[in-house]
């Protein structure tokens, strides 16, 4: 059983340039969340994925789009990038289910310049 | 919309005290809570979810819907405990992967 991969580990963009960030779901997940966490904050939900269709999405402008893949691995997209956008962005999969456990990834670092 | 707070930012404690990492959360209906914890240099981990009532490392968690809290204890505290802890609120979507996270705190146990 693989952990859940997310690729590259760290990225510098420029202002205004377009990002895609990967998730290697864990095996027989399903179901895949992103999260950006700001420097000394708590992670927050940008959206989720269920069998390749957005199920939710946190409070993120539509410049944050993301994918699903049959296979259930993951794409996060950010366009017209921000220096806010500068953060650590973590994926999550899990099984279905509301206490399911949420299996992270060692995230993304994006610096914005 | 859901909130979780986490008071303390930073908590320092000596081995063998005991410990305890507050968590509120805004009143919804039925709600889903986790406490997750991050290592140094490890990926953030679920410690303990409050619908299995289990310890864990020796923390628990009771959920207290009176005062909208779960706190973390633990009675005897280590330092392989120290850790960022975060307490999370599972959404009303079929997926516990859907959280809200309160701003975490940095528990340092001192030898």
């Amino acid at each position: 059983e693989t952990g859940v991969t997310q690729s590259p580990t760290h990225l510098i963009k420029t202002r205004g340039q377009q990002v895609t960030l990967r998730c290697s779901s864990q095996s027989g997940h399903n179901t895949v969340s992103w999260y950006q966490q700001a420097l000394g904050q708590g992670p927050q939900f940008i959206f989720q994925y269920y069998r390749e269709e957005e199920n939710g999405r946190g409070n993120f402008p539509p410049r944050f789009s993301g994918l699903q893949f049959p296979n259930y691995s993951s794409e996060l997209n950010v366009n017209a990038l921000e220096l806010d956008d500068s953060a650590l962005y973590l994926c999550a999969s899990s099984l279905t289910g509301s206490f399911a456990e949420a299996f992270f990834g060692q995230g993304t670092r994006l610096t914005v310049v | 919309a859901q909130r979780v707070t986490q008071p303390e930012k930073l908590l320092s404690v000596f081995k063998g005290a005991p410990v305890e990492l507050k968590c509120n959360y805004s009143y919804s209906g039925s709600p889903e809570l986790f406490w997750y914890v991050q290592y140094s240099r490890q990926r953030l981990q679920l410690l303990l979810r409050h619908i299995s009532r289990e310890s864990i490392k020796g923390f628990t968690a009771d959920l207290n819907k009176g005062e909208t809290s779960f706190h973390l204890k633990k009675p005897f505290a280590q330092e392989e405990d120290s850790a960022m802890y975060y307490c999370a609120r599972g959404g009303q979507e079929t997926s516990g992967s859907r959280l809200t996270f309160g701003e975490g705190t940095q528990l340092t146990v001192n030898p």
